[in-house]
């Protein structure tokens, strides 16, 4: 069974700064997406950004980029600029490419990241 | 911009009670599901379901539990008896296909009294 593993409970950035989150993933499949999601206090799921593992490239929004190396499992989150906005709880979440497996979200357990003034 | 409406924001009930949690997904998806969230922790999969069945259930979801789509719009969560460890914040999601974003519900906080 696949599992998602985020190892930093809590994370703090200064506005304007860059804070990276962690996350780290088991699978034995080959094709599958990973994404993070972002909760604010309202508790609204809100996607951030999205990673297609056949994709080599890093995916980037605006602000936010991932670090993907898909041989360590591992899909870390970057925010740069950070604004007292991006406060919130971060869950990475992993999602089987195969059909039979319904498309379901596997996520990890979240960071909460604040933003200081 | 389309979204995922869900019915109520908040429900009290008392233990035993049956509730209904309902969905109303984006209309032209085709994958659709529930997850739950206890306070303060991760966020859980109950069930996906796809072509008016369901595709696969988690652990958490027995025999308690039921999903609908009675009218080709409405998607919703049955608990038959709740129980005090049900009391969580219900999202439901909904997705075009297994390649896109999954679109998420403002959720539904249960407690269970």
């Amino acid at each position: 069974a696949q599992t998602v593993t985020q190892s930093q409970p809590e994370m703090s950035v200064q506005e304007a700064e860059t804070v990276t989150l962690s996350c780290t993933y088991d699978t034995s499949e080959s094709d599958y997406y990973l994404f993070w999601y972002k909760q604010p206090p309202s508790r609204q799921m809100i996607l951030v950004i999205r990673q297609e593992a056949y994709k080599q490239q890093n995916a980037t929004e605006n602000r936010f980029s991932v670090n993907f190396q898909k041989a360590a499992k591992s899909f870390s989150l970057k925010i740069s600029d950070s604004q007292l906005g991006d406060a919130a709880m971060y869950f990475c979440a992993y999602s089987s490419a195969l059909g039979n497996q319904g498309g379901k979200l596997i996520f990890g357990q979240g960071t909460e990241l604040s933003v200081k003034p | 911009e389309p979204e995922v409406t869900q019915t109520p924001s908040h429900q009290v009930t008392q233990m035993g009670q049956e509730v209904i949690l309902r969905c109303v997904p984006i209309s032209n998806h085709l994958y659709f599901y529930w997850y739950r969230q206890i306070l303060g922790q991760k966020v859980e999969f109950l069930v996906s379901f796809y072509n008016n069945e369901i595709s696969e259930k988690s652990e958490i979801f027995d025999d308690q539990f039921s999903v609908e789509r009675p009218d080709g719009s409405n998607f919703t969560l049955k608990i038959r008896s709740t129980k005090l460890e049900d009391s969580a914040m219900y999202f439901c999601a909904s997705r075009t296909g297994l390649n896109t974003e999954a679109f998420f519900g403002q959720g539904t906080r249960l407690t269970v009294v």
